[in-house]
């Protein structure tokens, strides 16, 4: 049963557009939200997170988004570079300190020049 | 910020036998996870690993296949035993700190 989902494996922009990564939970007690990005043959790199009793954080070019009502958050990459082609994992985690993680499939950005 | 170095960072191993897998943080921390990441699959929790008491593994995994170190609390080891083509997969160590995660470098392993 997973309780992450990322139902898009992949994802291909055009340099200078916006990505949009999209993140599907089931357990309404996670409260806590994370993006990583994943370069091959590395460990993963958090990106940016997110708590529960907020709806929007922004990190210079990446955001993310959550609506709980929906259990859904994403990840807007704008503009996005080449360099951002990677795979993304968001991850959830239900005691507010981003213990225990819960991670998604990942999802694979490609992004052409 | 936590600095992780996790080593080997990649190795061919011979089925049937076993490999350790090393972490070391430059700070102390009470839990250090091990996480798995099969071919085309995403990041599976290994087991955790508390300094002074046994590791706590998740479902699909045991001791026996999985032995952990955890000496201390900047240290720990996985150790992949009797391996075969199935455990080739990239290994993660993890710390989590307040609210953000950090991760070794991976090890890449290949059981032929």
């Amino acid at each position: 049963d997973q309780q992450v989902k990322q139902n898009s494996p992949s994802l291909s922009v055009q340099e200078g557009r916006i990505s949009i990564l999209n993140c599907d939970y089931t357990n309404s007690m996670f409260d806590y939200f994370l993006w990583y990005k994943k370069y091959p043959a590395e460990g993963p790199t958090f990106l940016i997170s997110i708590s529960s009793i907020k709806d929007k954080n922004e990190d210079g070019r990446f955001t993310v988004f959550l609506n709980k009502s929906a259990k859904h958050l994403s990840l807007h990459i704008v503009p996005s570079q080449p360099g951002d082609s990677a795979v993304y994992f968001c991850a959830a985690s239900a005691d507010n300190a981003g213990n225990m993680l819960t991670f998604g499939g990942g999802t694979r950005l490609m992004v052409k020049p | 910020s936590a600095v992780i170095s996790q080593k080997p960072s990649r190795d061919i191993c011979q089925r049937g036998t076993s490999l350790t897998i090393q972490c070391q943080v430059d700070s102390q921390v009470t839990m250090m996870f091990w996480y798995r990441q099969q071919p085309g699959q995403s990041l599976t929790l290994i087991a955790t690993a508390n300094q002074g008491s046994e590791a706590t593994y998740e479902s699909g995994f045991v001791i026996d296949k999985f032995p952990i170190s955890r000496p201390n609390l900047t240290f720990s080891t996985l150790t992949v035993s009797n391996m075969s083509p199935e455990d080739s997969s990239i290994y993660l160590c993890s710390v989590e700190r307040r609210t953000e995660a950090f991760f070794g470098q991976g090890t890449r392993l290949t059981v032929v």
